[in-house]
């Protein structure tokens, strides 16, 4: 069956270092969605990527599906102590059943 | 209210009982999600739904039942709760299959 494979599984960043997660899946994804989860919260839509080769960008994030459609990654440039939590990727494959990945806990030292 | 509403938020149970987890949404989604959430295992899908009467088992299924008999309510019942259960549930909706999903507030559930 569909999986998502996420890392790391824990960042510690100093604030102003850069910060890095990947996504991969055992299967060709239709899309590859990103949610944030602050401590004690629910996840938080981020952002959708369906587009092979796409590249999106919101302020120092940068997200980017794979040519492949089978991974993808999030880039955080300069981090802040606001960036703290964990973060997901999701895939929905060849059906409407949404996966999440591990997720990457990310803690900044401010 | 609008949105996505999960009850209770905090629960505690014995092992053996059965307990429903309610989700209620107000968007008229189709899609609708149940996830358990652990420590070292992120979001794992026991259940999904495309609409109404149409539900799918999804990564750890066993011991949990669904029903989706109304577009905005997906309970779901542990039929006879194990320690293993204890966990926080995330109820989950969207309006499309390449739709962002709207995630509840969540169910933290004890099973003692």
């Amino acid at each position: 069956g569909q999986q998502v494979m996420q890392i790391p599984q824990y960042q510690h960043v100093q604030e102003g270092e850069d910060f890095t997660t990947y996504c991969n899946s055992s299967t060709t994804l239709s899309n590859i969605q990103w949610y944030k989860q602050r401590p004690g919260g629910h996840p938080v839509f981020l952002i959708q990527l369906v587009k092979s080769g796409e590249v999106k960008k919101q302020k120092r994030l940068t997200f980017q599906f794979g040519e492949a459609k089978k991974n993808s990654s999030l880039h955080i440039t300069a981090t802040q102590t606001t960036d703290v939590g964990t973060y997901f990727c999701a895939g929905t494959g060849s059906n409407y059943k949404l996966t999440f990945g591990k997720g990457t806990l990310l803690t900044v030292n401010p | 209210d609008a949105g996505i509403t999960q009850s209770p938020r905090y629960k505690i149970t014995e092992t053996g009982r059965q307990v429903t987890l309610m989700c209620h949404q107000t968007w008229s989604h189709s899609y609708m999600f149940w996830y358990r959430q652990d420590l070292g295992h992120g979001l794992r899908l026991i259940y999904y739904s495309a609409a109404a009467d149409i539900t799918d088992k999804g990564e750890v299924p066993d011991g949990y039942v669904v029903s989706r008999s109304k577009t905005e309510n997906f309970p779901l019942t542990l039929e006879s709760a194990t320690r293993s259960q204890t966990s926080v549930y995330f109820c989950a909706s969207s309006g499309g299959v390449r739709t962002e999903a709207f995630f509840g507030q969540g169910t933290r559930l004890t099973v003692v």
